[in-house]
């Protein structure tokens, strides 16, 4: 099984600065056919299922604000929010879907400080 | 829009069964893989199963394997979780989730069913 575990567990950042949330796989989630990162970013707010914000590592979903990105490095994968708004207070979970079982990582909350 | 709408959570004795369902709306249902994704109370996010947009592939998680049995009916857009041998450690929220495929993200969630596991 494909391992996710993320850094750190929570962080408080203030509004309109930038919150960082990493990544990272036991085993390359990386397809040579496509050269494409089967990893995959949502957003859970209290008593709300998650939201997909990013897949394919970096590509943002259809809506998603700007200030979201995200970037890999082999097995490493960081969510970055560029200047964090109000909304943006909640769990963040990475999930592979390179192969079952598919996984996610333990989640990271994001507060305002 | 795309309606993705669980029931048929609640409260079940342990070693006992429940059937969950996912009301489907909004898109065509037979193009998507469907999976279920459970959340512990106060935990993170579990896949358990999926099922494939023709029904003729089935993936489950060691945790559930041999007790739960997804299924889905392409007439009534719905897609069902038979849970057996119900355990403690399986309470939970139990979301439905769409997909493209087997190898892509899940891009819509329904806003779950609480499944409790309790004597």
């Amino acid at each position: 099984d494909i391992v996710m575990t993320q850094s750190p567990d929570s962080l408080a950042v203030s509004l309109g600065e930038r919150a960082t949330i990493n990544c990272k796989s036991s085993q390359s989630v990386l397809y040579s056919s496509n050269n494409k990162n089967y990893l995959a970013w949502y957003q859970q707010k209290p008593g709300q299922p998650p939201k997909l914000l990013i897949y394919w590592a970096s590509t943002r979903e259809s809506g998603v604000p700007d200030r979201f990105s995200g970037s890999e490095s082999g097995t490493d994968f960081t969510l970055t929010i560029s200047s964090l708004q109000a909304e943006d207070v909640a769990v963040y979970y990475c999930q592979q879907y390179h192969s079952t079982p598919l996984t996610f990582g333990p989640g990271t909350k994001v507060d305002i400080k | 829009q795309v309606q993705l709408v669980e029931s048929g959570g609640g409260l079940v004795k342990p070693g006992g069964s429940l059937r969950l369902s996912c009301a489907a709306s909004g898109f065509t249902f037979s193009d998507y893989f469907m999976s279920w994704i459970r959340q512990a109370p106060g935990k993170g996010l579990e896949w358990i199963s999926y099922l494939s947009s023709s029904g003729g592939t089935v993936r489950y998680a060691d945790s559930v394997r041999g007790r739960f049995t997804i299924s889905r009916d392409s007439a009534r857009n719905s897609l069902y979780l038979q849970m057996n041998s119900l355990r403690a450690d399986d309470t939970a929220v139990y979301y439905c989730a769409r997909a493209r495929g087997s190898t892509v993200p899940f891009d819509y969630w329904g806003q779950g069913t609480l499944v409790t596991v309790s004597s």
